[in-house]
């Protein structure tokens, strides 16, 4: 089946510091990903889509200058997290829409995570 | 999409089977039921998706009420590895954004 990863798996970090966060489709091409945000003991919350060569699309209430989304190639998306605070604290997953084959319906899979915890 | 229901927690035996339901009662006629689970600390995974009829496959049996307002995600022999939360989601297509709601956490105990 088709694999989404993420890297890194988790990241401390300091107050005031950007993290990067990069998903990539691994055996298909994704023309869209999506980026989730969980915090414990909540259910995923959309963030934001990211369409290859478009600006991505924002939730409301998500700030886009802080989640910097850049989904430059077919396999690859990634979210930066600026100037990072501990309230951004949380766990990023994303997942990415395969190309299906005719007669097929598309599918959304989605990666393992990113810890992020912001000292 | 349409919103779903689902009791927040469930206990099940190992090796017996797991009945998850899950209400749907303002799906419309082309929405699709998906379900998927997170298990602690990791990415969701798909299991199953339906239109009308019952589905199964090599995880699981989806069987989806006449008037499609409520489905059943069945784990035939649970398992302690079966332990997670488990979203049921209604949408149009798997590869439009999901909602997922509060889920239904199933514990499978020995």
């Amino acid at each position: 089946g088709a694999v989404v990863s993420q890297h890194p798996s988790w990241v401390i970090c300091k107050s005031g510091t950007s993290v990067k966060i990069e998903c990539r489709s691994l055996d298909f091409q994704a023309t869209t990903m999506f980026w989730y945000r969980q915090f414990p003991k909540q259910s995923l919350m959309l963030m934001a889509t990211s369409n290859e060569g478009s600006k991505a699309t924002y939730e409301q209430g998500v700030e886009k200058d802080k989640f910097l989304i850049n989904h430059a190639s077919l396999t690859l998306s990634t979210l930066t997290v600026t100037s990072a605070h501990p309230e951004d604290s949380s766990f990023y997953i994303c997942s990415a829409r395969d190309l299906p084959a005719l007669g097929y319906q598309e599918t959304q899979y989605f990666g393992p995570g990113t810890r992020l915890l912001v000292l | 999409d349409a919103k779903t229901t689902q009791p927040p927690s469930m206990d099940c035996a190992e090796g017996r089977a797991a009945n998850l339901p899950c209400n749907h009662s303002t799906i419309s006629g082309n929405e699709y039921v998906y379900w998927y689970r997170q298990i602690h600390s990791q990415g969701p995974q798909y299991i199953i998706h339906g239109l009308k009829n019952n589905e199964t496959n090599e995880m699981a049996s989806l069987i989806i009420t006449e008037d499609r307002k409520s489905s059943t995600l069945i784990l035939p022999h649970a398992t302690l590895r079966d332990t997670a939360v488990y979203y049921c989601i209604v949408s149009l297509n798997a590869g439009n954004m999901l909602t997922f709601g509060g889920g239904t956490r199933l514990m499978v105990k020995p």
